[in-house]
C-alpha cells in the first residue's frame, strides 16, 4: 500500500509568483484534503476535493485554488504568493464518509521572499 | 467558531514516565477524534483515534479517553521511551459528513529525557 506522496519537498518563490503543489494519494483513498501548516502552528484546513470538485473550504482566500484529477491525485495552486504564505503545505487523502480518517504526506516547505 | 485548544504546549519528562496531553473541542457536532504524531521535517502520523461513541481506547502504551459532556480529550502515554519525543496534536473533526475537515489544537512538544 502506497503512502501519500507530495512534490516537490521544498520550494522558494518570490512575493507575487505564483506556485503548484501535487499530490497522489494514497491507493484506495477518493478524497484528498490541503492543509496549510505555518511554523509552530497545527494545520489548518484550507480546502477538500472529492469526484474533482471542491466540496468544502476552510477561511482562506481565492488566490488559493486547486484540482483533482481521476486518479485521485491533486494540485494545490497559490497566485500572488504573499510572505505569509510561507509555511509547510500538507497534503491528506481519506476515504469519503468512512475509513479510518486522514493519511497525511511529508508535505512542501514552501518559502516566500 | 471551531476550535480546539490544546494544553500544555510543551511536556518534558523522564523515560519510563506518563505523558497527558489535554485537549477540548467546542462544536458539539464533532464524532471523531485522532492524535497525531510530528516528527521534524515530517508530516503528520495517525497515532490513535476515537470516536464518540466510545469513552476510552487503548493501543499498547497509548490510550485516549473522551468526556462528550464536558468537550474534553485526552492522550496518555505510558512507560515513554525517548523515540516518543516529538509533537502531538489532536483534532476533532465531524466525521461522515460532505466534508470531514479537522480541526487541530496548537500542539504539544514532548521531550523525553532518557
Amino acid at each position: 500500500e502506497t503512502g501519500v506522496t507530495q512534490s516537490p519537498t521544498h520550494l522558494i518563490k518570490t512575493r507575487g509568483q505564483q506556485v503548484t503543489l501535487r499530490c497522489s494519494s494514497q491507493s484506495g483513498h477518493n478524497t484528498v484534503s490541503w492543509y496549510q501548516q505555518a511554523l509552530g502552528q497545527g494545520p489548518q484546513f484550507i480546502f477538500q476535493y472529492y469526484r474533482e470538485e471542491e466540496n468544502g473550504r476552510g477561511n482562506f482566500p481565492p488566490r488559493f485554488s486547486g484540482l483533482q484529477f481521476p486518479n485521485y491525485s491533486s494540485e494545490l495552486n497559490v497566485n500572488a504568493l504573499e510572505l505569509d504564505d510561507s509555511a509547510l503545505y500538507l497534503c491528506a487523502s481519506s476515504v469519503q464518509g468512512g475509513g479510518r480518517g486522514y493519511t497525511f504526506g511529508s508535505g512542501t516547505r514552501l518559502t516566500v521572499v | 467558531g471551531e476550535n480546539v485548544e490544546q494544553h500544555p504546549s510543551t511536556l518534558s519528562v523522564q523515560e519510563g514516565d506518563s505523558a497527558v496531553i489535554k485537549c477540548t473541542y467546542s462544536d458539539s457536532a464533532s464524532n471523531y477524534f485522532p492524535w497525531y504524531k510530528q516528527e521534524l521535517g515530517k508530516g503528520p502520523q495517525l497515532i490513535i483515534d476515537i470516536r464518540s461513541n466510545v469513552g476510552e481506547k487503548k493501543d499498547q502504551r497509548i490510550a485516549v479517553t473522551l468526556n462528550k459532556t464536558a468537550k474534553h480529550f485526552s492522550l496518555h502515554i505510558t512507560e515513554t521511551q525517548p523515540e516518543d519525543s516529538a509533537v502531538y496534536f489532536c483534532a476533532a473533526a465531524y466525521y461522515g459528513g460532505a466534508t470531514n475537515k479537522l480541526i487541530f489544537g496548537t500542539g504539544t512538544l514532548l521531550a523525553v529525557q532518557p
